[in-house]
């Protein structure tokens, strides 16, 4: 079965620009969750998604904004990018949006803001 | 708010020898603890959890955690590395919401374990 994917591998994009990332569950999931990882640091929580509705929301601004599909899929979006932008984001699904659910993790977007 | 502390940056450690990666957390009560592994190019891959009971946990690839509630830690162990053990090691700690949902995962800033031959 296929795992949590997760595209672009990787993006360029310069400052002010806007991105959208986007992720597909694994099958039979329908919680996703957005992670931020600047180089060095560990995940940082964004957004939880479940059946469409925001269940969850870390402390980043409100540049960044997320949405879910009726397919479970979902897609990241950040708007006036900058610098400090420049991270791996991860997705991670689960079958319900509940800690005791194993997340499982995609590979990442590296998105890289000059 | 729930925070987690790896104090170990970097570890180096003999292949065969023993390991232990120390994690602190701070929270009110009793979270859900995870360690995860991350490989270059990779995500994250759950190696272990803590919910309740039994305070000494075993995952996956031969590590086991053991919860010590009056120190506050989850130390993640191996009584034998491989070289394929080579890769940052991130402690985890989560717990949901009364209402629904979850706060989703907090991670300390890992550990990278380098093994020499």
């Amino acid at each position: 079965d296929a795992g949590v994917t997760q595209s672009p591998t990787h993006l360029i994009k310069t400052r002010g620009q806007h991105v959208t990332l986007r992720c597909s569950p694994i099958s039979g999931h329908k919680s996703v969750s957005w992670y931020q990882q600047v180089l060095g640091q560990g995940p940082q929580f964004i957004f939880q998604y479940y059946e469409k509705e925001e269940r969850g929301r870390g402390n980043f601004p409100d540049r960044f904004s997320a949405r879910q599909f009726p397919n479970y899929s979902s897609e990241l979006n950040v708007n006036a990018l900058l610098l400090g932008d420049s991270a791996l984001y991860l997705c991670a699904s689960s079958l319900a949006p509940l800690t005791g659910y194993e997340q499982y993790f995609g590979p990442g977007t590296r998105l890289t803001v000059t | 708010a729930q925070s987690v502390t790896q104090p170990d940056i970097h570890i180096t450690v003999s292949e065969g020898a023993s390991l232990e990666l120390r994690c602190n957390y701070s929270y009110g009560a009793t979270p859900y603890l995870f360690w995860y592994v991350q490989s270059p190019g990779q995500g994250l891959q759950l190696l272990l959890k803590y919910f309740s009971g039994d305070t000494l946990v075993q995952g996956i690839k031969g590590f086991e955690a053991e919860f010590k509630r009056s120190q506050s830690s989850f130390n993640l162990r191996k009584p034998s590395v491989h070289w394929s053990d080579a890769a940052e090691y991130f402690c985890a700690v989560g717990a949901d919401r009364s209402g629904g949902g979850a706060d989703g995962l907090t991670f300390g800033k890992g550990t990278h374990l380098i093994i020499q031959p």
